[in-house]
C-alpha cells in the first residue's frame, strides 16, 4: 500500500529563512508525488507535482521539491520564507493505475517577522 | 471561472437529522471525490466517482452515501449524522490523464460540519 509520512506537524521559521518541509513516501510502484497548500479557510491548491520527468520540480510561489528515490523522499523547500507562506502543506502520493491520492497528515508552517 | 462549489460552507446540526452537502464542478471533470479533514489525520477519502453512475468507497465510507447522476454534481449524504462526523469536508474533481498519469485535483473551499 502507498503512503506518505510528513515529519513535523508544525514548522516555524523567520521571514527570509530557508523553508524545509519533509515528506517520505512508500510505494511499490513508481509514484507520482504532489505538494498541496491550504491557506486559512480555503481549499487545497496544487503547489507542484512530480511525474517522473525531472527530479527537481519547481512550483508556484518560489517553492521546489526534489525527488530522491534512494531516500524515498520528496522534501519541499523555499530559499527565503515570506509571511504569506504561512499555511498548511500536504504531501500526497498516487500510483499510475488507480488515480487515488493519498495525503500525509500535513505540516503547518508559521513565519515570524 | 473554473471551480468546485460546495454548499453549505458551514452547518451545525443534531444527531440523526439527515443532511446533504452539495458539490458541483464546471470543468466537465470525470473524476470527483469527497475527503474529510481532521486534525492530525490529514485528508482521508470518503467516496469517489470515476464517472456518471460509477461510485466507489474510499478509506472512511461508513455513515456516508453519495450519488453521481450527472457529471457535474456529486452530493455527499449523511443519512443519520453522529458527532464523530464533525469534520471539515472537501469535494474535489479532476480529469486524470493516462499520458501524464498525474491526478491533479481541484478542491472546493470546504464545508465545516458540526454534529451535536
Amino acid at each position: 500500500a502507498q503512503s506518505v509520512t510528513q515529519l513535523g506537524s508544525h514548522v516555524s521559521v523567520s521571514e527570509g529563512a530557508l523553508v524545509l518541509l519533509r515528506c517520505n513516501y512508500s510505494s511499490s510502484v513508481p509514484p507520482y508525488l504532489f505538494w498541496y497548500v491550504q491557506y486559512p479557510n480555503q481549499g487545497l491548491q496544487l503547489l507542484l507535482k512530480y511525474t517522473s520527468a525531472a527530479t527537481l520540480v519547481k512550483g508556484i510561489n518560489g517553492f521546489e521539491a526534489e525527488f530522491k528515490k534512494s531516500e524515498t523522499s520528496f522534501h519541499l523547500t523555499k530559499p527565503s520564507a515570506h509571511m504569506s507562506d504561512a499555511a498548511e502543506y500536504f504531501c500526497a502520493v498516487s500510483d499510475r493505475y488507480t488515480d487515488k491520492l493519498i495525503f500525509g497528515t500535513g505540516t503547518r508552517l508559521q513565519v515570524f517577522p | 471561472e473554473a471551480q468546485v462549489t460546495q454548499n453549505p460552507r458551514y452547518l451545525i446540526t443534531v444527531t440523526g437529522k439527515k443532511l446533504t452537502v452539495t458539490c458541483s464542478q464546471n470543468m466537465n471533470h470525470e473524476y470527483m471525490s469527497w475527503y474529510r479533514q481532521d486534525p492530525g489525520l490529514g485528508l482521508r477519502q470518503i467516496y469517489y466517482s470515476m464517472n456518471v453512475e460509477v461510485t466507489d468507497k474510499g478509506d472512511v465510507p461508513e455513515g456516508y452515501k453519495v450519488s453521481r447522476k450527472e457529471k457535474r454534481n456529486f452530493p455527499l449524504i449523511l443519512e443519520s449524522p453522529s458527532p464523530n462526523q464533525t469534520s471539515l469536508y472537501f469535494c474535489a474533481s479532476s480529469n486524470p490523464t493516462r499520458t501524464s498519469g498525474a491526478n491533479v485535483l481541484t478542491f472546493g473551499a470546504g464545508s465545516r460540519l458540526t454534529v451535536l
